[in-house]
């Protein structure tokens, strides 16, 4: 079946290190996206990529960086200089072009740092 | 800017009850449309989508979603809510740029049915 995969579900980190999230797609879609949902704010945007090893920033990519060296690949990196980083974590594919717009979106990867 | 808004943060019907959930959409341009849904600690699932043509849409699990221009609003509608239904639900919207597909989500209205 293809989709998207999102590993682990839950991750546990220390405030200070550095996490990387997975996600992977087998979707065949050009274009990937990770967002960040925090209650009561919808899902933010904070990277997406369109073609392998190009991506752009988001609404809110402080902190955060990702790696396009894989069309099935997005991982994203969590890093110390990212203020609260504690979220669910949303990776989405979709095909680029006007003729399929929608995203797919993974299960998500829910991060509590302390 | 282009912004979606969701104006309800919680709705509760009843099981049976019709529902409607109400999306604003602000935007230079027609935007293309989607309604999720989405259940605890998952991911979102599309319910239904408008690009262009009939303004009444249909999409899975017997919900549907009218495009009104003149009210800049996309509220998505089902005639009988089932126990099931009970979820988050976001709409949201985007236009094709050469910056790629990107999406506004709004902020998400919480349904509670109640049997």
């Amino acid at each position: 079946d293809g989709g998207i995969t999102q590993s682990p579900k839950y991750l546990f980190r220390k405030e200070g290190q550095n996490v990387t999230l997975s996600c992977e797609q087998n979707l065949n879609h050009d274009a990937m996206y990770w967002y960040r949902q925090d209650p009561g704010q919808g899902l933010r945007l904070i990277y997406y990529s369109q073609i392998v090893n190009d991506f752009q920033k988001g609404d809110i990519a402080e902190g955060y960086s990702v790696s396009r060296e894989k069309k099935e690949s997005f991982p994203l990196t969590v890093t110390s200089a990212q203020k609260n980083p504690t979220a669910f974590y949303l990776c989405a594919s979709s095909i680029q072009g006007m003729s399929s717009y929608e995203q797919y979106f993974g299960p998500g990867t829910r991060l509590t740092v302390t | 800017a282009q912004s979606v808004t969701q104006p309800d943060i919680h709705i509760t019907v009843s099981e049976g009850a019709s529902l409607e959930l109400r999306c604003n959409y602000s935007y230079g341009a027609t935007p293309y449309l989607f309604w999720y849904v989405q259940s605890p600690g998952q991911g979102l699932q599309l319910l239904l989508k408008y690009f262009s043509g009939d303004t009444l849409v249909q999409g899975i699990k017997g919900f549907e979603a009218e495009f009104k221009r003149s009210q800049s609003s996309f509220n998505l509608r089902k005639p009988s809510v089932h126990w099931s239904d009970a979820a988050e639900y976001f709409c949201a919207g985007g236009v094709l740029t050469g910056g790629g597909n990107k999406l506004t989500f709004g902020t998400g209205t919480q349904l509670k049915v109640e049997l």
